[in-house]
């Protein structure tokens, strides 16, 4: 059964750091884009970024709206995706999911349950 | 960025209605287009992708249709378990971008 769980959610200060994981299993997790979408509370859903496969290169991608200040990494021996977020803001408040980009449209056919974020004083 | 207008934001339906939810895109995203559905405190689920494949196990009611920059979500007969709110998705370019949602209810 393919599979994707988040952690490492929690409450944070504004300026503070705090970095997600997501671990896949079910599938080979390095053939695979990953990508992370947040969705703040009562809102729609906000694409964060991607990491593309081994094949291209592990290369990335970032909303701007986050870019400089998040960094998508993943460690394919431990089929584990992660999403560093430095300078958090109030505005980053949401559940963070991580989701699986599947066939040749790299539409997002597996997601995890989430993983919820606070940035708060 | 690719900006993706659904309509109608809100929609109210009965079991056994077909309902049609559009999405208009702001430039050409040939079919780099999907669906998603979502349930209130669940993630999103894959319905249909480029455009108009069904993704596998979703019922056959659902179905999806493309013409230039507009783009339609068809439920041909309501069930209980389908009201939620749904997303159109492009992956034509980065960023990748949804559109606003469709909350659909039942009347």
């Amino acid at each position: 059964e393919v599979q994707l769980v988040e952690s490492g959610g929690g409450l944070v200060q504004p300026g503070g750091s705090l970095r997600l994981s997501c671990a896949a299993s079910g599938f080979t997790f390095s053939d695979h884009y990953m990508d992370w979408v947040r969705q703040a509370p009562g809102k729609g859903l906000e694409w964060v970024g991607r990491s593309r496969n081994k094949a291209n290169s592990y290369t990335t991608e970032y909303a701007a709206s986050v870019k400089g200040r998040f960094t998508i990494s993943r460690d394919d021996s431990k089929n584990s995706l992660y999403l560093q977020m430095n300078s958090l803001k109030t505005e980053d408040t949401a559940v963070y999911y991580c989701a699986r980009g599947g066939g040749d449209y790299r539409h997002f056919d597996c997601w995890g349950r989430g993983t919820l974020v606070t940035v708060s004083s | 960025d690719i900006q993706l207008t659904q309509s109608p934001s809100f929609l109210s339906a009965s079991v056994g209605d077909r309902v049609t939810i559009t999405c208009r895109a702001s430039q050409g995203i040939s079919s780099y287009l999907a669906w998603y559905q979502q349930k209130p405190g669940k993630a999103p689920k894959l319905l249909i992708y480029a455009a108009s494949t069904l993704q596998s196990g979703v019922p056959s009611r659902f179905s999806g249709s493309a013409s230039g920059t507009e783009f339609t979500l068809t439920i041909s007969s309501l069930q209980p378990e389908d009201f939620a709110t749904y997303y159109c998705q492009q992956l034509s370019s980065y960023p990748i971008t949804f559109g606003q949602g469709t909350r659909l209810e039942i009347k």
